[in-house]
Order: C-alpha cells, then sequence, then structure tokens
C-alpha cells in the first residue's frame, strides 16, 4: 500500500514570509495528490490539489509542486498571512478512494 | 448544495457499549470515506463506500463495520467500545474516484 511522510511537522514563520511544506509516497502508481487545510476544530477543506501529469499548479499565493521521479510533492504558501495558520496535510491515493494521509503540519504565522 | 452532514456531533459513551454514526454525503456523490482522526496516528482510514458496495478498507479490527443506503447516506458502527476509540470520524464523499473528497464535520466520540 502507500506511505505518506510529511515534514515538517510543525513550522513558524513571519507575517510575510514563504513556507514550505513536504510530503513523500511510495506508490508509483499513484496520480493524484490533494492538500487539506484544518483549522481548529474545523474540518478538513482542499486547498489545492495535483494531478501527475503536471509539475506544478499555482492558485494566488498557493503552489503545489510535483516531482514523480523523487515521489515527492510540496506545498509552496508565498506571503503569509495569520489566517493561515493552521494544520495542513497532503495525502496520496491507494485505490478507489482510500486516501493515505501524512502526518500533518501545525503552522503558526507571527504578526 | 449542502455540504457533507455528520450526526450526532459529539457521543460520549462507556467502554464495552457500541455506537453508530451516520453521514449524509453531498446530492449526486456516490462514495462516502470514513476516516479516524487522533492527534497520535493522524487521518487514518477506516473504509469507502460505493454504490451500496464497501470498496476499499483500512487496517482496524472487525469491531469497525459500516454501511451504505441506495440514498448514499452511510453509517458506520463500532462495537465493543474500548478507551482507544475515542477520536474524530471524519466521512468524506467524492463525485469520482481518484478526485477531491470533502470532508464532514465529524462526531467527536469520547469513550469513558
Amino acid at each position: 500500500g502507500e506511505n505518506v511522510e510529511q515534514h515538517p511537522s510543525t513550522l513558524s514563520v513571519q507575517e510575510g514570509d514563504s513556507a514550505v511544506i513536504k510530503c513523500t509516497y511510495s506508490d508509483s502508481a499513484s496520480n493524484y495528490f490533494p492538500w487539506y487545510k484544518q483549522e481548529l476544530g474545523k474540518r478538513p477543506q482542499l486547498i489545492i490539489d495535483i494531478r501527475s501529469n503536471v509539475g506544478e499548479k499555482k492558485d494566488q499565493r498557493i503552489a503545489v509542486t510535483l516531482n514523480k521521479t523523487a515521489k515527492h510533492f510540496s506545498l509552496h504558501i508565498t506571503e503569509t498571512q495569520p489566517e493561515d495558520s493552521a494544520v495542513y496535510f497532503c495525502a496520496a491515493p491507494n485505490t478507489g478512494n482510500q486516501f493515505y494521509f501524512g502526518t500533518g503540519t501545525s503552522l503558526t504565522v507571527i504578526p | 448544495k449542502a455540504g457533507v452532514t455528520q450526526t450526532p456531533r459529539y457521543l460520549i459513551k462507556t467502554r464495552g457499549q457500541q455506537v453508530t454514526l451516520s453521514c449524509s454525503p453531498i446530492s449526486g456523490h456516490r462514495s462516502v470515506s470514513w476516516y479516524q482522526q487522533t492527534p497520535g496516528q493522524g487521518l487514518q482510514f477506516l473504509f469507502e463506500y460505493f454504490s451500496e458496495t464497501q470498496r476499499n478498507k483500512g487496517n482496524f479490527p472487525g469491531r469497525f463495520s459500516g454501511r451504505q443506503f441506495s440514498n448514499s447516506r452511510s453509517e458506520m458502527n463500532v462495537s465493543t467500545l474500548e478507551l482507544g476509540d475515542s477520536a474524530l470520524y471524519l466521512c468524506a464523499s467524492s463525485l469520482l474516484t481518484g478526485n477531491e473528497q470533502f470532508f464532514g464535520p465529524g462526531t467527536r466520540l469520547t469513550v469513558l
């Protein structure tokens, strides 16, 4: 089955700086990689995703890059704001809609 | 469109009891997945149902079971509750396989 590792587990940045979170996966057949943001007491919400046929995808201040050869993908948040503070999870699929999640990164943006 | 809903939102049970949680997916979504979220283990996949059939199952004991009805609503059941079953149980629905999953607010289960 799939194995997803996520680093770092905690990350503190100054407001306005960039944040990068990295995930590695093991199954070379995986072809869809979502990133979720979970604020305290709330449900995980998809913030960006990427399919294996592209190397990068951007949505305003958020971007995801994928390196299929190295089997890793990264979340990049630029110009961080206090409301970006949350736990971020990466995920990779097994079969069907069975997803393996990383252990999460707690991001704190210091005003 | 209404989002994914889960009931109840909070539950307190004692060891040995059983519990049933309910999930209503987004209209038109036929895939419903269940996850257990704990501080130590993160989000762990329990099972997925698609068109009333269990399509995938995670590595959980047989005390954890589920089903899906013809309207795509899903229930999960945990029998003989243990202290370690205390967690947030999330369900997620999806329109297509290998596509975005929409999570419900979760059911917070506390086992005393």
